[in-house]
């Protein structure tokens, strides 16, 4: 089982859609979420950073983690097609080696 | 410069080549990481630095050389490399160890012929 699950996609939703997405992950130790996004042909930059359970609000971004299901989300409220890139989901035991696991990724499509 | 910038951007080597990847973080920070990307895979971590010391080797074949000179640069040498190690190649610093988010450069698409 991998460490982290995470559904690749695609996701297509027209413009001003709530989006979704999801990540499951397997090792209860984990204490720190993070949230990715990729543009294409760039390296993923930073979103969303949250620690244990509960929810995090950064604009029309919403992250929520649920620790006794082991499933984390980032919400987007009013997608933009500026919003078309891939979510990597990324969890974090609070060890000293900064060792972060990453789901594959979801590739969203915002339309017009 | 800002943030962590990689160079070349693409390459295209042979299986009998040597080069090399160059990473330079503008950060301030102390650790520093290489990464893999392949397509529909996690990212996967092949090397951790922190404070120059090399902290982890993710059981990264040795045809795969990391070189940290000091806390701002780190560099990949490659030498005969097999077709599937044609990835991105993301370098990523923070500030600590720990529990701290890591800043990604824009990678290095290679591909190996």
């Amino acid at each position: 089982q991998k460490e982290v699950e995470q559904d690749p996609g695609p996701l297509s939703v027209p413009e001003g859609a709530i989006v979704s997405l999801n990540c499951t992950y397997s090792n209860s130790a984990f204490q720190y979420f993070m949230w990715y996004r990729q543009y294409s042909r760039k390296g993923p930059e930073l979103l969303m950073y949250t620690y244990s359970s509960g929810n995090k609000e950064d604009g029309r971004f919403t992250a929520q983690v649920d620790k006794s299901s082991k499933y984390i989300s980032l919400f987007i409220r009013d997608s933009q097609p500026s919003d078309s890139a891939t979510y990597l989901c990324a969890c974090d035991r609070g060890s000293t080696l900064g060792r972060l696991y990453f789901g594959r990724g979801t590739q969203l499509t915002v339309w017009p | 410069e800002t943030g962590v910038t990689q160079t070349p951007r693409h390459l295209v080597m042979g299986m009998t080549n040597k080069k090399s990847l160059k990473c330079e973080q503008h950060l301030g920070h102390n650790a520093m990481y290489w990464y893999k990307q392949s397509a529909k895979k996690p990212l996967e971590l092949m090397f951790v630095y922190s404070l120059e010391e090399r902290v982890e080797n993710n059981s990264v074949p040795s045809r795969f050389s990391p070189e940290c000179p000091n806390s701002s640069h780190l560099f990949l040498h490659l030498h005969t490399l097999q077709p599937e190690d044609s990835a991105l190649y993301l370098c990523a610093s923070s500030q600590d160890q720990g529990p701290t988010a890591q800043f990604f450069g824009p990678g290095t698409r290679l591909t190996v012929l």
